[in-house]
């Protein structure tokens, strides 16, 4: 089954740590997002990779990190300079960046700082 | 400064009824625009989209019309189902050469269809 996995679904992070969320893809797409979802907001850009070894700042990157040294794969970092981390992410991926093509999204990870 | 935007939080139908969504966008360079469907603590599904050289695309129940003078485009579900209940995202990207390849989406609508 073709798709875009994240984990894990809930993720708990003490105050001051860093934190890394999990997306593979097995959909041989090109690029690859993360998006930021709180509620009664839409979905916020972090970061996006274009092709493997390339990523971009998004709209709100301030405290992420991300890699991208595999095509499958494009992993987060929470790191503790961001300010408010407890939020939904959401990962997705589309065949190529740009052009009339849709993104394909995982599950999501809830991230919840205790 | 939204370039998206969903201008009814909420919406409820009854069902059989037609569901009409609403979105709004600013951004002239704007070329592809796309409704997802999305329950609680899931992904977003991709629904219908349309590009700009077209002014509807119909996919079964669901119909997306869009008119690029006014920068407004609507999604309709005819007739709506209880199952339809989930929040609705508008999105849009500048598609071929833009700078916004990258899908900017609205603040979403929550749809509720009632038995």
């Amino acid at each position: 089954d073709g798709g875009i996995t994240q984990s894990p679904k809930y993720l708990f992070r003490k105050e001051g740590q860093n934190v890394t969320l999990s997306c593979e893809q097995n959909l041989n797409h090109d690029a690859m997002y993360w998006y930021r979802q709180d509620p009664g907001q839409g979905l916020r850009l972090i970061y996006y990779s274009q092709i493997v070894n390339d990523f971009q700042k998004g709209d709100i990157a301030e405290g992420y990190s991300v890699s991208r040294e595999k095509k499958e794969s494009f992993p987060l970092t929470v790191t503790s300079a961001q300010k408010n981390p407890t939020a939904f992410y959401l990962c997705a991926s589309s065949i190529f960046f740009g052009g009339n093509t849709e993104a394909f999204f995982g599950q999501g990870t809830r991230l919840t700082v205790v | 400064d939204q370039q998206v935007k969903q201008n009814s939080p909420s919406l409820s139908v009854q069902e059989g009824r037609i569901s009409i969504l609403n979105c709004d966008y600013t951004n002239s360079m704007f070329d592809y625009f796309l409704w997802y469907k999305k329950y609680p603590a899931e992904g977003p599904t991709f629904l219908i989209s349309i590009s700009s050289i077209k002014d509807k695309n119909e996919d079964g129940r669901f119909t997306v019309f869009l008119n690029k003078s006014a920068k407004h485009l609507s999604l309709h579900i005819v007739p709506s189902q209880p199952g339809d209940s989930a929040v609705y995202f508008c999105a849009a990207s500048a598609g071929y050469g833009g700078s916004q390849g990258n899908l900017i989406f609205g603040k979403g609508t929550k749809l509720s269809v009632k038995p």
